[in-house]
């Protein structure tokens, strides 16, 4: 199953690009990389997910490197409402099919 | 609305008590699946199920069940709780795992306290 690691924490200032990295060296070409964010003791929320190209929504960019080993989430323009948990999950789309959280990024936007 | 409904949100028993979490999806999705959060740990994934009577372990199942009679419906059953059983436990539902559109929905969370 192919797992994530990603930084325990980061800063950012407000109205600032977020950049929230993380490394999936162990990715199977099939498989998907997710992002979701848990604010407080909510649900976790999902946020943007992509298997190669570059993605963008309303809510964020996903960049992928070319190799798929890592990837990048962005947060264009950072508010305090984004202060969360941001998790990245590879999807295993053979033979278990566990989504595998780990401990997430904990992000604390600054006023 | 597109929601999975957790029940109850709150919940304090004793050990030993039986205990069920109900969890109903309104989406039509195949895939279901519980997460127990404890502090420190993240989300681990107790049970999930690809469909009706289709269920498989996670990484964390000892002392738990689960049952899919139904595809909106994934209870998870505590037969005798214990107090390391205590946590905060997270229900979702999606597409097929790995479906272009296959992203999770989760419920609100339940919050077990076992004395």
């Amino acid at each position: 199953d192919a797992k994530t690691t990603q930084p325990t924490s980061m800063d950012c200032a407000e109205g600032r690009a977020a950049n929230l990295p993380c490394n999936h060296s162990t990715i199977s070409g099939n498989e998907y990389v997710y992002w979701y964010r848990q604010i407080h003791s909510q649900g976790p929320q999902y946020i943007i997910h992509g298997l190669k190209n570059n993605e963008t929504n309303e809510m964020a960019s996903l960049i992928i490197t070319e190799d798929r080993k890592s990837s990048t989430l962005i947060l264009p323009h950072a508010t305090l409402r984004d202060t969360a948990v941001y998790y990245c999950i590879v999807s295993c789309t053979s033979g278990t099919y566990k989504y595998i959280f780990g401990t997430g990024t904990r992000l604390k936007v600054l006023a | 609305e597109a929601q999975v409904t957790q029940n109850p949100r709150y919940l304090i028993t004793v050990t030993g008590k039986k205990l069920t979490v109900t969890c109903s999806q309104n989406m039509n999705h195949e895939y279901m699946s519980w997460y127990r959060q404890d502090p420190g740990l993240g989300l681990r994934q107790i049970y999930y199920s690809m469909n009706v009577e289709v269920t498989d372990k996670g990484d964390v199942p000892e002392g738990y069940k689960v049952s899919r009679k139904e595809k909106r419906n994934f209870p998870l059953i505590l037969e005798s709780p214990s107090p390391n059983q205590t946590s905060l436990y997270f229900c979702a539902s999606s597409p097929p795992p790995g479906d272009l559109t296959g992203e999770l929905f989760f419920g609100e969370g339940s919050r077990l306290t076992v004395l």
